[in-house]
């Protein structure tokens, strides 16, 4: 079954460019790439998705390989808000069950 | 609105009790989920109601009783629980239908504790 590989953790400077990455190496060609993020205490909010292109939105940039089987979120300007875990999830389509496949997330911690 | 709410927001129970939570959601969204959450796991789907049939059960224990009255309210009907089943509960929804690229809502989750 297909999957998301990420690092378990990883640490910023406030302000500076942050590239998290998630391997999905058995991706099927027809599930979507998403990533959603999760504060202490509250549910995943959603982050960005893409199929193939990179993406950009007011949040944050996806960067998708070309075999896609690898992503980043970039996070162009970190700030202390943006500490939370990060999810790496393939969005299957609705025909083949719709369901997101979680990774085990990164904890992002960002420093002053 | 564009928000999921959930209540309540804490919940202790007994072995033996009966309890309910509900979650609402008022975008218009017509795919419900519910999810559970162990401390430092991603959370693993439970349920998932499609235009309020229920399209998706993850084999999750009778105990456990899903139901959508209508399209804006979603319920999780507790009953006889374990104590492993003690977890963050997140209910969550999406604009139309499950999966691909629809984005998903989450709530702010019911923190569950059976004793």
């Amino acid at each position: 079954d297909a999957k998301t590989t990420q690092p378990n953790s990883m640490e910023s400077n406030e302000e500076e460019p942050v590239h998290l990455p998630c391997n999905h190496s058995t991706i099927s060609g027809t599930d979507y790439i998403h990533w959603y993020r999760q504060l202490p205490s509250q549910g995943p909010e959603y982050v960005i998705h893409g199929l193939t292109s990179n993406v950009n939105n007011r949040m944050a940039s996806l960067a998708i390989a070309e075999d896609r089987k690898s992503s980043t979120l970039i996070l162009h300007r970190a700030t202390l808000r943006d500490a939370a875990v990060y999810y790496c999830i393939l969005s299957r389509p609705y025909n083949q069950g719709g369901k997101l496949i979680f990774g085990q997330g990164t904890e992002l911690s960002v420093k002053p | 609105d564009t928000e999921v709410t959930q209540t309540p927001k804490h919940l202790v129970m007994g072995m033996t009790n009966k309890k309910s939570l509900k979650c609402e959601q008022h975008m218009g969204h017509r795919a419900m989920y519910w999810y559970k959450q162990k401390a430092k796991k991603p959370p693993e789907l439970m349920f998932v109601y499609s235009y309020e049939k229920l399209s998706i059960n993850e084999s999750v224990p009778s105990r456990f009783s899903p139901e959508c009255p209508n399209s804006s309210l979603l319920n999780l009907h507790l009953h006889a629980l374990q104590p492993e089943d003690s977890a963050l509960y997140l209910c969550a929804s999406s604009q139309r239908g499950t999966g691909g690229r629809n984005e998903q809502f989450f709530g702010p989750g019911t923190r569950l504790t059976v004793l």
